[in-house]
């Protein structure tokens, strides 16, 4: 066990439908990075939270969004969703930004876009 | 995009140690090299970093030569539940954290 943990575990949405996930990082880690695994791949990165703020962004388009708050857990945000997007959302927490720093993932979030 | 190569799948016997190398023909000088683990349905976890020669943990060893285009992770005395996916990453100990998965290795072990 990590320590970080996801909400909600599984989710089905509909094309077009907007979906929140959320993030709890481990007690300590100010840093969260969240990246999108498709089945058979390695989980891609989408952006990443240092003290609320984004430090960092892979390939995603703008309707992927987030948010970092006080206590350091974090939002995901996915709009007008799109059959592509079905993945599983894997967040890590850290403690700090650097690339050396270990990542601890939590278990994920599955997405299912009908 | 990943900047590693590593074997699609490797297979093995209960109690025998595994050997899984990647290349990392384009390592920049302030890279970390890192392996991390990844079960199904459950998100990556740390296994060992390192920067050069020999790293020892718990779990496994690393050994990056001398020239560090290369890694190998070194499973003593693998179990059924060592079952599992296995990325080399190439961490920048300058910039910000974001980690490139490549396919990695699927590490399949037989009773």
């Amino acid at each position: 066990e990590t320590g970080v943990t996801q909400s909600p575990t599984h989710l089905i949405k509909t094309r077009g439908q907007q979906v929140t996930l959320r993030c709890s990082s481990q007690s300590g880690h100010n840093t969260v990075s969240w990246y999108q695994q498709a089945l058979g791949q390695g989980p891609q990165f989408i952006f990443q939270y240092y003290r609320e703020e984004e430090n960092g962004r892979g390939n995603f388009p703008p309707r992927f969004s987030g948010l970092q708050f006080p206590n350091y857990s974090s939002e995901l945000n996915v709009n007008a969703l799109e059959l592509d997007d079905s993945a599983l959302y894997l967040c890590a927490s850290s403690l700090g930004q650097g690339g050396q720093e270990t990542q601890y993932f939590g278990p994920g979030t599955r997405l299912l876009v009908l | 995009l990943a900047k590693t190569t590593q074997p699609i799948s490797m297979d093995s016997y209960e109690g025998q140690e595994v050997n899984i190398t990647c290349s990392h023909n384009n390592i920049a000088t302030n890279d970390y090299i890192t392996w991390y683990q990844q079960f199904p349905s459950q998100g990556p976890r740390f296994i060992i970093q390192g920067y050069k020669t020999k790293v020892t943990n718990e779990v496994a060893s690393l050994f990056i030569p001398a020239d560090r285009k290369s890694s190998t992770l070194s499973l003593p005395r693998v179990s059924l539940s060592d079952t599992a996916v296995y990325y080399c990453l190439e961490a920048r100990g300058s910039t910000l954290g974001r980690l490139y998965f490549g396919r990695g290795t699927q590490l399949t072990v037989w009773p």
